[in-house]
């Protein structure tokens, strides 16, 4: 079983909808949780992180965390065709002090926004 | 500013030959990943540098993959006697410091293809 589950998609919305993303995973160790946009043919670009449980908001993205359940959300209000990419999630738990702060990726949901 | 650049940014190899990858990191970051991209695996770990200490490398999948950070900046990927599983895209990152709050910048990757 792989650390981190994510669901690849692809994931086809009508413009002006509400996209729900998840996550889940395996290791309660995890304390930080990251999501990331990839355009094709480009890096990975943060969009947002949290360290807690609980909901954290940038706009029209909304980052949630659920512990207790290991499952995180991204949700993007009024979504936009340049919405369109791979979103993945990330994880990592707090190292030792000269560890690695290594981050374990989801596969990457493919969404398309259609105009 | 200038952002992580990565060269070449395709390659095709015949399976046995060897190839170098580069890694440009962002002027000033300490700390570097290289991470593989394979279809529906997501991002693999595979090394990682921080200033003048040893690095991490718990991710190479096999004794083939090495790499090297001159001079605390440029990073080389080396791949000898590739195989076909090598086919990937192959991604570096570098942040500013080691640590969660230090945000890992991707480059545009190198896409290999191994025939």
């Amino acid at each position: 079983q792989k650390e981190v589950e994510q669901d690849p998609g692809p994931l086809s919305v009508p413009e002006g909808a509400i996209v729900s993303l998840n996550c889940t995973y395996s290791n309660s160790a995890f304390q930080y949780f990251m999501w990331y946009r990839q355009y094709s043919r480009k890096g990975p670009e943060l969009l947002m992180y949290t360290y807690s449980s609980g909901n954290k908001e940038d706009g029209r993205f909304t980052a949630q965390v659920d512990k207790s359940s290991k499952y995180i959300s991204l949700f993007i209000r009024d979504s936009q065709p340049s919405d369109s990419a791979t979103y993945l999630c990330a994880m990592s738990a707090i190292p030792t002090t000269s560890g690695t702060y290594k981050y374990i990726f989801g596969t990457g949901t493919r969404l398309k926004v259609l105009a | 500013g200038a952002g992580v650049s990565q060269s070449p940014s395709n390659k095709v190899t015949e399976k046995g030959k060897d190839v170098e990858l580069r890694c440009d990191p962002i002027s000033g970051h300490t700390a570097l990943y290289w991470y593989r991209q394979s279809l529906g695996q997501g991002l693999e770990f595979l090394i990682y540098f921080q200033g003048n200490s040893a690095p991490d490398k718990s991710g190479l999948p096999s004794d083939r993959f090495s790499a090297e950070r001159t001079g605390g900046s440029v990073s080389t990927l080396t791949i000898q006697r590739t195989q076909q599983e090598d086919s990937a895209v192959y991604l570096c990152a570098s942040s500013l410091d080691r640590g969660l709050t230090y945000e890992q910048y991707f480059g545009p990757g190198t896409r290999l293809t191994v025939t």
